[in-house]
């Protein structure tokens, strides 16, 4: 079985820009959640999607937005980039996101704020 | 109170011997837990999950689980070198997953 991807693997924007990140989950998880992970602060939870809803939301700006389709297929935008988001992106899916499902991360994607 | 708690550490083990990671969570209701193994920029691997009390055992890896303590821990025996990384803590409400920030492991030959 595939695991999660996620694309760009590597993306370098500038201050006010706008970013969109892809994530696709294993094939049959429904649950994709997304983490900022930065050297000082760890993994930070953005959002929880499931069959295309928010389910559960960090504290995190409104700058930081995301949607799931209904192949489970997620994507997460980030407007007007600060050089704090500059960070390790990651996407994990699970199967439906409860107690007992494992969640397993795709390669991340690391943004660099210029 | 953080949700989940882990020693930063850096934790260090000789080569061979076994290396002992702990952490405490804050909420009674938590369902499941899970160890992840992060290698320096790389994302976080999925190394053991456990859901009932007592020991769960994979290999040189074995995750032990107390929930009247709040507690869990993993335990690596014989330690290698490619041990050495970021030990991430995570437990599952049943609505959410809350990581901690990790354990460095640093295992010296």
């Amino acid at each position: 079985k595939a695991g999660v991807t996620q694309t760009p693997r590597y993306l370098i924007k500038t201050r006010g820009q706008q970013v969109t990140l892809s994530c696709s989950p294993i094939s049959g998880h429904r649950s994709v959640s997304w983490y900022q992970q930065t050297p000082g602060q760890g993994l930070q939870f953005l959002f929880e999607y499931f069959s295309e809803t928010q389910r559960n939301k960090g504290n995190f700006p409104g700058r930081f937005s995301g949607r799931q389709f209904s192949n489970s297929r997620s994507e997460m935008n980030v407007s007007t980039l600060e050089l704090g988001d500059s960070a390790l992106y990651l996407c994990a899916s699970s199967l439906t996101g409860r107690a007992i499902n494992e969640q397993f991360f795709g390669p991340g994607t690391r943004l660099t704020v210029l | 109170q953080k949700e989940v708690e882990q020693n930063s550490g850096p934790l260090s083990v000789p080569e061979g011997a076994i290396a002992s990671l702990n952490c405490t969570y804050s909420d009674r209701v938590s369902q499941s837990f899970f160890w992840y193994r992060q290698y320096s920029g790389k994302s976080p691997e999925l190394i053991m999950s456990i859901y009932s009390n007592g020991d769960k055992e994979d290999g040189r890896f074995t995750a032990q689980l107390n929930k009247a303590s709040q507690y869990v821990s993993l335990l690596i025996r014989d330690s290698q070198p490619s041990d050495s990384a970021t030990y991430l803590c995570a437990v599952n409400t049943g609505n959410q997953f809350y990581f901690g920030t990790g354990t460095s492991l640093t295992v010296i030959p």
